[in-house]
């Protein structure tokens, strides 16, 4: 399983350029995330998704959008790009339920992909 | 005031330490996640705990509930294991978590 993927890792935007991250993960989890990492800051909740068709705004969702038309894709939108939304974005799925077998651990931990830097000039 | 507050920020260690970072929150919690994340930003689950005590390898994590405090313990700490250590507290059916700050660790040989 290659579990959550991000694409890109790095891009330089322009202000008012718009873009989409990707998000796809492989493990057929029922939840997903976009978190945004500032300097100094706890990782903040933008976006979540508990299902394919539902999505809800977590703390910072202003300036985003989301679609969540698979259960293995959770784009991340930005329409209007601005310097504050200079950051490194994470995404991240779960799954609640039982524990998964032969790993010990519990199914509901969440698993990051690797993330992309994104930069707004 | 943070719902979710680690300390300290910053700590330095030499090889061979017994390290342990702090983690206390003012929420009701289901759960609390310990996370590491390395140079070059990946983040990866270390504990999941509800109760109690968890091991792994030289990594230990405790939690008391009545306390709302956790905390994480590195054995004999190696220059591999620096990074940013990350407490994160789960409530809810959504397992949405909140962060906190992180702990940068620096293990010096």
């Amino acid at each position: 399983n290659a579990g959550v993927t991000q694409t890109p890792k790095f891009r330089i935007l322009k202000i008012g350029q718009s873009m989409t991250l990707q998000c796809t993960q492989d493990m057929n989890h029922n939840y997903m995330y976009w978190y945004r990492q500032d300097p100094g800051m706890g990782l903040k909740l933008i976006y979540y998704s508990v299902g394919a068709g539902i999505t809800d705004k977590g703390e910072v969702p202003n300036g985003y959008n989301v679609s969540r038309s698979t259960t293995e894709d959770f784009p991340l939108r930005l329409e209007l790009a601005a310097p504050s939304q200079t950051s490194v974005y994470f995404c991240a799925s779960s799954s609640p339920g039982t524990a998964r077998p032969n790993s010990g651990k519990l199914s509901n931990e969440q698993f990051f992909g690797p993330g992309t830097r994104l930069t707004v000039l | 005031k943070n719902e979710v507050e680690q300390s300290p920020q910053n700590l330095t260690a030499q090889e061979g330490e017994f390290i342990t970072i702090n983690c206390s929150y003012s929420v009701g919690i289901s759960a609390l996640h310990w996370l590491q994340q390395h140079p070059g930003g990946g983040i990866v689950s270390l504990f999941m705990l509800s109760s109690g005590k968890k091991k792994h390898g030289r990594l230990i994590a405790t939690i008391n509930i009545q306390e709302k405090h956790s905390s994480l313990h590195i054995t004999a700490s190696h220059p591999r294991d620096s990074a940013v250590y990350i407490c994160a507290v789960r409530g809810g059916a959504t397992n949405k978590l909140i962060f906190g700050t992180g702990t940068l660790l620096a293990v010096q040989p």
